[in-house]
């Protein structure tokens, strides 16, 4: 199983601010994937990284509102931009890996509260 | 896009009464996942299924896949409080990429 650890695991942050959240994982993958879980939701994926290429960005999510990048294949950050009180949840970062290679092993999460 | 239905959205129990919670989809599925998150973690995986009538069991937990691979349910029996947490059914679709899209969850109390 992979291991991942995000930075920070909580913030609070102002309104109109941006907050870039680090995500680190202990072997090589190709894809990292970012979602978002609002609370008391379930968890909505808001892109996939991919080393070397631009990340992939599902409906309802925007590169200039969350840009991603992905230098190697063991680090990932997301920045969400110019924050408002909706920006307010967990961000989890997610690698596959298992015997399957379908399993999703999860970070344990930024929570980030904006103000 | 591809959607799944979980239900119920919460479930209270006593300490030692089953538990089961359904996901429902409107499309045929490739694999399902299920996973569970204990309050204030992340989610961690427990088991994929990927054959139609397919039946899993781990300990008290038993995973079945339905037929037309529409549906799926997680069951566990004679609950313990280290059962709490949200458990969620993960579907992907067809294709190889396997995008995984996640059920609504269901929140669950075991009263001791």
């Amino acid at each position: 199983s992979a291991v991942i650890s995000q930075k920070p695991s909580r913030d609070i942050c102002q309104r109109g601010t941006s907050l870039t959240i680090q995500c680190q994982v202990d072997s090589q993958v190709t894809m990292m994937f970012w979602y978002r879980q609002q609370p008391g939701q379930s968890l909505t994926l808001i892109a996939t990284a991919n080393q070397g290429s631009e990340a992939t960005y599902e409906s309802g999510f925007v590169i200039d509102k969350f840009p991603i990048s992905r230098p190697n294949l063991t680090f990932s950050t997301l920045t969400v931009s110019n924050m408002s009180p909706e920006d307010s949840s967990i961000y989890l970062c997610s690698v596959r890996g298992g015997s399957s290679y379908n399993e999703q092993f999860f970070g344990p999460g930024t929570r980030l509260t904006v103000l | 896009g591809q959607q799944v239905m979980q239900i119920p959205q919460y479930q209270h129990v006593q300490e030692g009464e089953d538990f089961t919670t359904y996901c429902n989809s409107s499309t045929t599925l490739s694999n399902i996942q299920w996973y569970k998150q204990r309050p204030g973690g992340h989610p961690v995986f427990l088991i994929q299924l990927v054959k139609s009538g397919e039946v899993k069991k781990q300990k008290r937990l038993t995973f079945q896949f339905g037929e037309a691979k529409k549906n799926s349910s997680l069951h566990i029996t004679a609950t313990q409080t280290t059962d709490v947490g949200t458990y969620f059914c993960a579907a992907a679709g067809g294709t190889s990429y396997g995008k995984l899209t996640f059920g609504q969850g269901t929140i669950l109390t075991v009263h001791p």
